[in-house]
């Protein structure tokens, strides 16, 4: 079954301590992207990428990386998160040939107390 | 102006209606569009692509107007299972593969 898979689901964490939300998906796509969504804001791109070690700033990227060593795979990483990064967050992906919609990861409910 | 616009709603209708949604946007520049649909808490789905003649999918039909810059939903004969909100979503240029996402509109479809 063609999927993103996103790892956790939910999490709550305190100010400050490092985490990772993995993403994963099964299609050989070469975009991915990560978004977060606010209520009344929408949803907003963080980082995406277009290939393997290819990685660009979307609208909002402070207070976030990315990285991109395998085509599948494309974590996304709080370094140090805040109470202003408590959010949901999405990864999607997509081929790069034609313009084509994005295939959505189940997304990650981040509580950062 | 915002570079993707919706009413946010909430559109609330009577099962078997008619409704229609807009969406404008600032670029004239952008070529592709795409409704999405959000279910409560999960994530966005593509609904469907927007094409300039204009395209249906059963109940659902979208439309381009260039020279206005926006698009539109049209839903026939509403259930209740299409109660979500739907997201207007464009591609700024072309070559690009970011995509711009209205905030979205609510649909509550009513027994």
């Amino acid at each position: 079954e063609a999927q993103v898979t996103q790892n956790p689901r939910y999490l709550i964490t305190v100010t400050g301590k490092k985490l990772t939300v993995t993403c994963s998906q099964n299609m050989n796509h070469e975009y991915m992207s990560w978004y977060r969504q606010d209520p009344g804001l929408g949803l907003r791109q963080i980082y995406y990428s277009m290939n393997v070690e290819v990685t660009d700033k979307g609208d909002v990227p402070e207070g976030y990386k990315v990285s991109r060593k395998e085509k599948r795979n494309f974590p996304l990483i709080l370094e140090s998160p805040s109470p202003n990064q408590t959010s949901l967050y999405f990864c999607a992906s997509s081929p790069i040939h034609g313009v084509q919609p994005q295939h959505f990861g189940d997304g990650t409910r981040l509580s950062i107390l | 102006r915002k570079e993707v616009e919706q009413d946010p709603g909430p559109f609330n209708v009577p099962e078997g209606a008619t409704v229609a949604f807009n969406c404008t946007y600032s670029n004239s520049a952008s070529q592709s569009f795409f409704w999405y649909r959000q279910d409560c808490r999960k994530e966005p789905k593509l609904l469907m692509s927007v094409y300039s003649s204009g395209n249906e999918d059963g109940r659902f039909t979208a439309q381009l107007n260039r020279a206005s810059q926006y698009i539109s939903l049209l839903i026939r004969d509403s259930k209740l299972s299409d109660s979500a909100t739907y997201l207007c979503v464009v591609v700024p240029e072309a070559g690009s593969y970011q995509l711009t996402f209205g905030k979205g509109t609510k649909l509550s479809v009513i027994p």
